[in-house]
């Protein structure tokens, strides 16, 4: 089967940096991605890592470690626009499975 | 392209009802996923479908839940009987590969369902 493990909610002041991270447990793993949802909103996809190391995408960046079945989402020069739900999703076994996401709030 | 493409996007319903929720995916895409969340749950996946043929049912909660996909553009996802528990917010994502290697879900903006 598959679980993943997130953090719950995180509080940042803009300009700053956060790291969202994520340990997952599953057979058959291909990659992990990260995915942002704002209130009422849908998920969007934000990165992927099928390999060892990261990945930078502006300011955002994402990282593996498949040895120890780990990863994070690093956000950088945190905006107001990024308070939102990040959710991590591993594919395993055929299945693309989500964890329970990590609220980040930025204040100003 | 519009996207993936939900309806409705609210629904209210009495215990006992039947309840229909479709989506219209990217065109060109082969994959069609139906998730539900909840704040308790997360978001589960229930189904998805791959060139139009269910490969994996196993998140479907019980037999009140059934989904098709009839055709490359469209899909249902059912509950009949519906129950207050089955109140969530209802996603379908389409993609443009399976779900193995990169995978990149576009969602649609979701069915919100309350069952009174």
């Amino acid at each position: 089967g598959q679980s993943l493990e997130q953090p719950s909610e995180v509080t940042a002041v803009e300009g700053a940096i956060v790291q969202i991270n994520c340990t997952y447990q599953t057979s058959g793993f291909y990659g992990l991605s990260w995915y942002q949802q704002h209130d009422g909103g849908a998920p969007t996809f934000l990165s992927y890592n099928a390999l060892d190391g990261l990945e930078e995408t502006g300011r955002f960046s994402s990282f593996l470690s498949r040895s120890d079945s780990y990863g994070y989402l690093l956000l950088q020069e945190l905006q107001m626009k990024d308070s939102a739900s990040y959710f991590c999703a591993v594919e395993g076994n055929n299945r693309l499975a989500f964890g329970k996401g990590n609220q980040v709030v930025v204040i100003p | 392209d519009a996207g993936v493409i939900q309806s409705p996007r609210h629904e209210v319903t009495e215990m006992g009802q039947e309840v229909t929720l479709r989506c219209k995916p990217i065109s060109g895409h082969n994959s069609l996923f139906w998730y539900r969340q909840t704040m308790m749950r997360g978001l589960e996946l229930l189904i998805y479908f791959n060139n139009n043929v269910p490969i994996d049912d196993s998140g479907m909660p019980e037999d009140r839940f059934s989904a098709k996909m009839p055709n490359a553009s469209f899909s249902t996802l059912k509950i009949q009987p519906s129950e207050p528990r089955d109140s969530a917010v209802y996603f379908c994502a389409s993609s443009s590969q399976g779900a193995t290697g990169a995978n990149v879900l576009t969602f649609g903006a979701g069915s919100r369902l309350t069952v009174l």
